[in-house]
């Protein structure tokens, strides 16, 4: 299994262009998220989804979209980039909560500068 | 506020020399503790999951206890390669993970 992937590794973007950060797994969760990590404040949840069709908002969500309409992948989409989401973003999937959380596995990241 | 709070922030050990680091939580419903190790321009590799008050768990020279309010993750004898930083997150009763800012370790040869 390859696992959580993420593309690209490093995108450099001017500011009020838009893009797409893509996120695949090949393990069959059904809960995919996506984290941002700024230095000095941990890992904060942008956006997450249960499944298929079912998305919600984290706790920074602002300028950010999401969709899923296959349960491996979950792209996050800027719509108008700032500096302020410059960023290393993370993608992670684990399964449903079944009483406990279950053990959700991260991708390598996206470095992204926002110029 | 659910919060997790991990310290020291930093901290330099001599190569065999064994220490502890904390991760601190206040209470409401936890359904799952994670720790994971970052290294540098990677992502955060899964260690242990713990779920009870007084569960552990070992790996090689690491260890994850657990107690009502906090965690520790043992480090024994260390090595240079344990170099990184290691990452707490806390599930609160949903499907969301708050995290820690971290403690990044320094093992000196």
């Amino acid at each position: 299994n390859a696992g959580v992937t993420q593309t690209p590794k490093f995108q450099v973007l001017k500011t009020g262009q838009s893009m797409t950060l893509q996120c695949a797994q090949d393990m069959n969760h059904e809960y995919m998220s996506w984290y941002r990590q700024d230095p000095g404040m941990g890992l904060r949840l942008i956006h997450y989804s249960v499944g298929a069709g079912i998305t919600d908002q984290g706790e920074v969500p602002n300028g950010y979209n999401v969709s899923r309409s296959t349960t491996e992948d979950f792209p996050l989409r800027l719509l108008s980039a700032a500096p302020s989401q410059t960023s290393v973003y993370f993608c992670a999937s684990s399964y449903l909560p079944r009483g406990y959380q279950e053990t959700p596995y991260f991708g390598p990241g996206t470095r992204l500068l926002v110029l | 506020e659910d919060q997790v709070t991990q310290s020291p922030e930093a901290l330099r050990l001599q190569e065999g020399e064994s220490s502890s680091l904390n991760c601190s939580y206040t209470v409401s419903g936890l359904r799952g503790l994670f720790w994971y190790r970052q290294d540098p321009g990677k992502g955060p590799e899964f260690l242990f999951t713990l779920y009870s008050a007084g569960e552990e768990k070992e790996k090689e020279r690491l260890k994850a206890t657990l107690t009502k309010k906090e965690s520790f993750l043992h480090i024994t004898a260390p090595k240079p390669e344990d170099s990184a930083t290691y990452l707490c997150a806390v599930s609160f009763g949903n499907e969301k993970l708050t995290f820690g800012t971290g403690t990044r370790l320094t093992i000196i040869p």
